[in-house]
This record gives structure tokens, sequence and C-alpha cells, in this order.
């Protein structure tokens, strides 16, 4: 399997334009989670999803955050207008449905945000 | 509330032993994780822990104390490619894993 796959890898924007962040988990994974990462705050998660439907989004930060899961093999992280403290690297992992070890999730490669 | 505690960062020398401490506190329990995440990279799953005791997995083995809100994580045999950041999550009563901030272990040959 290939993993979890992000893009951009990468992604330099200027304040107050719009960015949409990408991700395509693990084929047969239940569960779709999104995070941010910062020195300061650490891992946060932002909104999980399970079977497509969102289950928790209390974790992201404003009305300027927006998740989607249109089909089990695609998500998008949307922020709109981007301020500079959005910066950050922003993960996707997904899980799979499991007694043994409930939630074991598989990280992406991470996007690494600058917004300028 | 949730919080876990882990040191922010360790220092240990080629091929000895380090420990990493982790103390919880969260609405419930359904286990404890730990993660290791190399500069730069994604974080990748190492150990789960729900039952009381040590499960040994290699040079890596994982501790749990249910009664204490404590665990830890003991890497033997150290080699430089072990320095990373490792984090300790616990899985609260709804499953959602509530992340420490990372211990950095820095290996010194």
């Amino acid at each position: 399997d290939a993993g979890v796959i992000q893009s951009p890898r990468h992604e330099v924007t200027e304040m107050g334009q719009e960015v949409t962040l990408r991700c395509k988990p693990i084929s047969g994974h239940d569960y779709l989670f999104w995070y941010r990462q910062t020195m300061m705050r650490g891992l946060e998660l932002l909104i999980y999803f399970n079977n497509n439907v969102p289950i928790d989004d209390s974790g992201m930060p404003e009305d300027r955050f927006s998740a989607k899961m249109p089909n089990a093999s695609f998500s998008t992280l949307k922020i709109q207008p981007s301020e500079p403290r959005d910066s950050a690297v922003y993960f996707c992992a997904s899980s799979p449905l499991r007694i043994d070890v409930p939630y074991e999730q598989y990280f992406g490669p991470g996007t690494r945000l600058t917004v300028t | 509330g949730q919080n876990i505690d882990q040191p922010t960062e360790m220092t240990a020398t080629e091929g000895a032993i380090v420990q990493i401490n982790c103390t919880y506190q969260t609405s419930g329990f359904n286990g404890l994780f730990w993660y290791q995440q190399h500069a730069g990279e994604a974080p990748t799953f190492l150990s789960y822990n729900v039952l009381d005791g040590l499960e040994e997995k290699g040079r890596f083995s994982s501790f749990l104390s249910r009664s204490k809100g404590y665990s830890y994580l003991l890497l033997k045999e150290l080699q430089m490619k072990d320095s990373a950041s490792y984090l300790c999550a616990s899985m609260d009563s709804n499953y959602q894993l509530i992340w420490g901030a990372g211990t950095k272990l820095i290996i010194k040959p």
C-alpha cells in the first residue's frame, strides 16, 4: 500500500488567500484524522471522520477552517482566509477499525504551510 | 481536565539504555500509545498498552500502570537513528487520542 498521501507537501501563501490541503487515506481504513503541529502547541487534533462522516470538529480553531470527506478515498482541509498564525505542519492520518490496537493511526508525510 | 506530561528533552549515549516517562490524566482510559517522530517526518506507531505491565518489542519496551496514570518507554542498545521525538498519547473514553508535547531524545556517540 502507498500509505497516506498528502498534497501539497509545502505551501507558501499570503495572508488572506485560500488554502486547500488534500489527503488520500489508506484504502479500507474507516477513520480519517486531520492534525496540526507546531512547536508551541504540539500535535492538535482538528477534526476526524468515520466512514466519511465528521464525528468531532471541536478542535477546528474557528470558522475559517473547514473539512470535507466526499468519499472514502479523499478529504480536504480548507482555510479561508489564511492568517500567519495558521503556519504549521498539517498531518492527515487514517486508521482501521481493529480490536487489538484501536485507532492505530497511520500518518501522512504532512503539509508544511507558511502564511506570510 | 485532560493532561499528558513528559519531559521536553533527554540526552543519552549510543549503546546505553534510556527510559522516557509519561503521566496522563484523561476522561476515561482506553489505552496508551507511544509514537516516534523523526525531525521533519510524520509520527509512526511504536506501541500500545491497555493492561498493566510491560510489553516488549525488540529493543523497545513500554510499561503501563493504570492505577498510577503512568507509562514509560524503554529503549535499549541505543543507536544514533533513535534520535527523534517520542510522543505519548492517551486514548480517552471517546476513543480520542490526547497527545503529549513529545520528548526530544538526543543520542551522543
